[in-house]
């Protein structure tokens, strides 16, 4: 159990589109999902976290308007990056901790890796 | 806010050897740690974790070892095999918190 899917895996996009990434809780219901990005080598740096029906919290640093996040079911969060730039390109990672949990473990997805170009 | 110190940032070993990788945390607020395994191109996999109320906690060739007085963890991997080859991450969070503060990862190649 605790499965979390992330769709697409990879994408490449040309400068100034738009890119849509899906995080999915395949077999449990999720009340908060995470989204974090990874650059190569590095640690993963959380980007905000979302709850579902309610807006997003960002983290210091990252641009709520470029980085939208709908969590509009228990089972369904998006990330969009609105008008990607070549330094956008990373890997992105969502996950998710179970709605009525007390544990509070979070179980991420496979990733997504964006390219623009 | 947390800080999480992971060392070594790479680690080599021989088959059938133990690999351990240490970290240390900043927040004595802090009292889940869990630690993830990551493989190319794939997200984190929760591999073992423990909180503050243990010191140790043991799954076949894993084991993760807890000094709160000290705040450092360590993860111990005996009888690495090939597979194990992957990058580690220890992390930090305050249960409630829904903050997860990652290490800078360990890149453990084990040598067939």
């Amino acid at each position: 159990g605790a499965v979390v899917s992330q769709h697409p895996s990879w994408v490449i996009c040309k400068s100034g589109t738009s890119v849509k990434i899906e995080c999915r809780s395949l077999d449990f219901q999720a009340t908060t999902m995470f989204w974090y990005r990874q650059f190569p080598k590095q640690s993963l740096m959380l980007m905000a976290t979302s709850n579902e029906g309610s807006k997003a919290t960002y983290e210091q640093g990252v641009e709520k308007d470029k980085f939208l996040i709908n969590h509009a079911s228990l089972t369904l969060s998006t990330l969009t990056v609105t008008s990607a730039h070549p330094e956008d390109s990373s890997f992105y990672i969502c996950s998710a901790t179970r709605t009525g949990r007390k544990d509070y473990e979070q179980y991420f997805g496979p990733g997504t890796r964006l390219t623009v170009t | 806010g947390e800080n999480v110190e992971q060392h070594p940032s790479t680690l080599s070993v021989q088959e059938g050897d133990s690999a351990v990788i240490k970290c240390t945390y900043s927040d004595s607020a802090s009292n889940y740690f869990p630690w993830y395994k990551q493989e190319l191109g794939k997200g984190p996999q929760l591999i073992i974790d423990i909180r503050s109320n243990v010191g140790e906690k043991k799954d076949q060739r894993i084991a993760v070892t807890l000094n709160k007085t000290a705040k450092h963890f360590s993860l111990h991997i005996t009888e690495t095999q090939p597979e194990d080859s992957a990058v580690y991450f220890c992390a930090a969070d305050q249960t409630g918190a829904n903050n997860l503060f990652f290490g800078t990862g360990t890149r453990l190649t084990v040598i067939p």
